[in-house]
């Protein structure tokens, strides 16, 4: 089973800040992996998938690199609704099987 | 437009059964998977299981593998998650959610669309 792990647990930075969240897979992954953003009270939403591209509507600030086991999701300049908790999840088994990160919380310094 | 579309809160007590519902519309239901997301109050994401309405394969996490069924009818484009003796621990927001089609996603692929959540809550 596919251990993924996410750093920090919180990272509080400012509006107009540069963001760099974590995630490691327990083995590799390939470039299988996707980052999802989830607002209080809101369904999480798919902004990163294959590691690095962007899903439909998703501002450039927003960029993920990395494969195998290590991942990096960089949003460039924090604007006030980017506030929110990121997962990174693991989509490369077949039959399909998935595992999410425990998320990391972005909040306002 | 794709949309899934969940069945309302529930309040049920312990020892009781459930059934949840996924309704798709905007796609062609039989050809995506559907799969279940648990998240317990102020806790993170847990896939539970996915199912191919197309054929019913059904898989689970080792975690949910016993403590829930998922099911589907296709005839109606909606995806099921059930509980037949429910505890107080099942309390959660339940999501339904998409694979996305191999064609979209470079083969593997992650969940492109979720349903709005629901909320189950399990008291005596």
């Amino acid at each position: 089973e596919i251990v993924m792990t996410q750093s920090p647990a919180t990272l509080s930075v400012s509006p107009g800040e540069r963001a760099t969240l974590s995630c490691r897979a327990s083995q590799s992954v390939s470039s299988n992996l996707a980052w999802y953003q989830q607002k209080p009270g809101q369904a999480p939403r798919l902004l990163i998938y294959g590691a690095s591209t962007r899903a439909t509507g998703i501002p450039a600030r927003f960029s993920g690199s990395g494969s195998g086991t290590e991942f990096t999701l960089t949003i460039s300049s924090l604007q006030s609704e980017d506030f929110a908790v990121y997962y990174c999840q693991q989509y490369n088994n077949w039959p399909p099987i998935f595992t999410f990160g425990p998320g990391t919380k972005v909040d306002i310094k | 437009e794709v949309q899934l579309v969940q069945s309302g809160a529930e309040v049920k007590k312990p020892g009781e059964s459930l059934k949840i519902s996924c309704k798709g519309s905007g796609y062609s239901f039989t050809s995506y998977w559907i799969g279940w997301v648990r998240q317990m109050p102020g806790k993170g994401l847990e896939w539970m299981g996915i199912i191919y309405p197309g054929d019913s394969d059904t898989r689970y996490s080792p975690s949910f593998q016993g403590q829930v069924t998922i099911s589907a009818d296709k005839s109606i484009s909606t995806a099921y998650l059930q509980w037949s003796s429910l505890k107080a621990s099942d309390t959660a927001m339940y999501y339904c959610a998409r694979r996305g089609g191999g064609a979209d996603y470079g083969g593997k692929s992650p969940f492109d669309y979720w349903g709005q959540g629901t909320l189950v809550t399990v008291s005596s």
